[in-house]
């Protein structure tokens, strides 16, 4: 069974400070992928990694991917309080073309203070 | 980037009844949609995956004559929740791929609460 790990669960970080996620899982994958969720809404994609090593910035995020290892890390640079919202990855498996059933790690509530 | 809608957004009804939720890829075709759920505070959870014009499949511990999936064409799946009770009250999200990209897209989600 696919099980997928975020840490921290939660992280209360002041603005202009950098801070690192992480997400690990427990069976082989290419498929990764990052959301945000905002209360009361749903998903917003940030960013999908695809082989080892990829690395997407946008922004004052930064995602990684070390399949190897079974990791992936969203990092934040000179955090600002609009960053503040629920920060999701999942692991893709069973692939259909392009379409993936997603597992979900447990989530990281990031809030940042002034 | 591809939308996906969803309706209603919030639906009310009372234990017993049943509720239909639309799943609809807006501009792109896709041949396979999902269904999460997820309750306050905790992570999505897949519940099926449903296939244009085939059986949907459920994942372990998913009541399939509960949950009612329909995917009738290539733009829309359904999904009923039949004779709801308290315990169905959830936040349910769909979500879908276009055919030429890995990116999955999430719809808005549907609040609903039965009483």
């Amino acid at each position: 069974e696919l099980k997928v790990e975020q840490n921290p669960l939660f992280l209360s970080m002041q603005e202009g400070k950098n801070y690192t996620i992480y997400c690990n899982y427990s069976t082989t994958s290419d498929r990764l992928y990052w959301y945000r969720q905002d209360p009361g809404k749903s998903l917003e994609s940030l960013f999908v990694l695809l082989s080892n090593g990829a690395v997407k910035q946008e922004g004052r995020l930064m995602a990684s991917l070390d399949t190897k290892a079974r990791l992936s890390t969203l990092h934040i640079t000179a955090a600002v309080h609009d960053l503040s919202a629920t920060y999701f990855c999942a692991v893709g498996h069973w692939g259909s073309g392009t379409a993936s059933k997603l597992t979900f790690g447990t989530g990281t509530r990031l809030q940042v203070t002034l | 980037g591809a939308v996906v809608s969803q309706h209603p957004s919030r639906v009310i009804c009372k234990s017993g009844t049943s509720v239909k939720i639309e799943c609809r890829s807006l501009d792109f075709q896709a041949t396979t949609m999902f269904w999460y759920r997820q309750f306050p505070k905790q992570s999505l959870m897949l519940m099926a995956t449903s296939n244009e014009g085939s059986k949907a499949t459920y994942e372990q511990g998913v009541e399939k004559d509960k949950f009612l999936i329909n995917h009738a064409s290539l733009t829309l799946s359904t999904l009923t929740v039949t004779s709801a009770h308290p315990e169905d009250s959830s936040f349910y999200i769909c979500s879908a791929n276009s055919l030429e990209s890995y990116e999955q897209y999430f719809g808005p989600g549907t609040r609903l609460t039965v009483t």
